[in-house]
């Protein structure tokens, strides 16, 4: 069965600082490994995928993700946080041959300070 | 574009009523999917459909139903709504999967039950 762990459930980081959410998984395959953003009130929005191509996954708004299969990690990051990034952010890995659901980790409130 | 459009946006119900969501997307998605949201939980899968005419359970199905009747509809019912089912909803869909498809979300319906 596959699962996904956000290691963290809030984290909190100046403008123009780095930003590093974790997220770890768990398949017995080959995951497809996602990044989805929520800003309050809104739906998700897809960050960046992984489908097992390059490990090092770029996605919108300057954020980019690495797959790490010997850690098995798939972290987000950001070299300069902007206000607007504050949000929450779920990693999520694809149920294998199951109609293309989606398991969700618990999510990670991001908080910007100016 | 719409992409995927939620209906309503907000409802207040009574222990005991029922409703029904309606959730439409433009993109032509064969796949469909209706999510609910509590804190701390991630987003969690009521039903889902990967063709017109069929659907299938997810993950927290009892208390729900769901009807596909046109490819680009999907309806969420709730027959005798419960406290329990206090939530945010969401709706997504996406292309035929066998797991490396993005999901495109609804901005989400917010459903109180006193």
């Amino acid at each position: 069965a596959q699962s996904v762990t956000q290691l963290d459930s809030h984290v909190s980081v100046s403008e123009g600082t780095p930003v590093l959410l974790r997220c770890n998984y768990s398949s017995s395959y080959s995951p497809s490994l996602f990044w989805y953003v929520q800003h309050p009130n809104k739906g998700l929005q897809l960050l960046l995928k992984y489908t097992s191509a390059a490990t090092l996954v770029k996605g919108i708004n300057g954020f980019e993700a690495e797959f790490k299969k010997s850690e098995t990690s798939f972290h987000l990051t950001k070299p300069s946080a902007h206000m607007s990034d504050a949000a929450e952010y779920f990693c999520v890995v694809s149920a294998y041959n199951q109609g293309g659901k989606l398991i969700f980790g618990q999510g990670t409130e991001l908080s910007v300070k100016p | 574009n719409a992409g995927v459009t939620q209906t309503p946006k907000f409802r207040v119900l009574k222990t005991g009523q029922s409703m029904t969501l309606l959730c439409a997307q433009d993109m032509n998605h064969e796949y469909m999917y209706w999510y609910r949201q509590d804190p701390g939980m991630g987003l969690r899968l009521i039903h889902y459909s990967v063709g017109e005419g069929t659907t299938a359970k997810g993950e927290v199905p009892d208390g729900y139903n769901v009807s596909r009747l046109k490819k680009q509809n999907f309806l969420l019912g709730l027959e005798s709504a419960a406290p329990s089912q206090t939530s945010v909803y969401f709706c997504a869909s996406s292309y035929p999967t066998g797991g490396n498809q993005p999901q495109h979300f609804g901005d989400g319906t917010r459903l109180s039950i006193l």
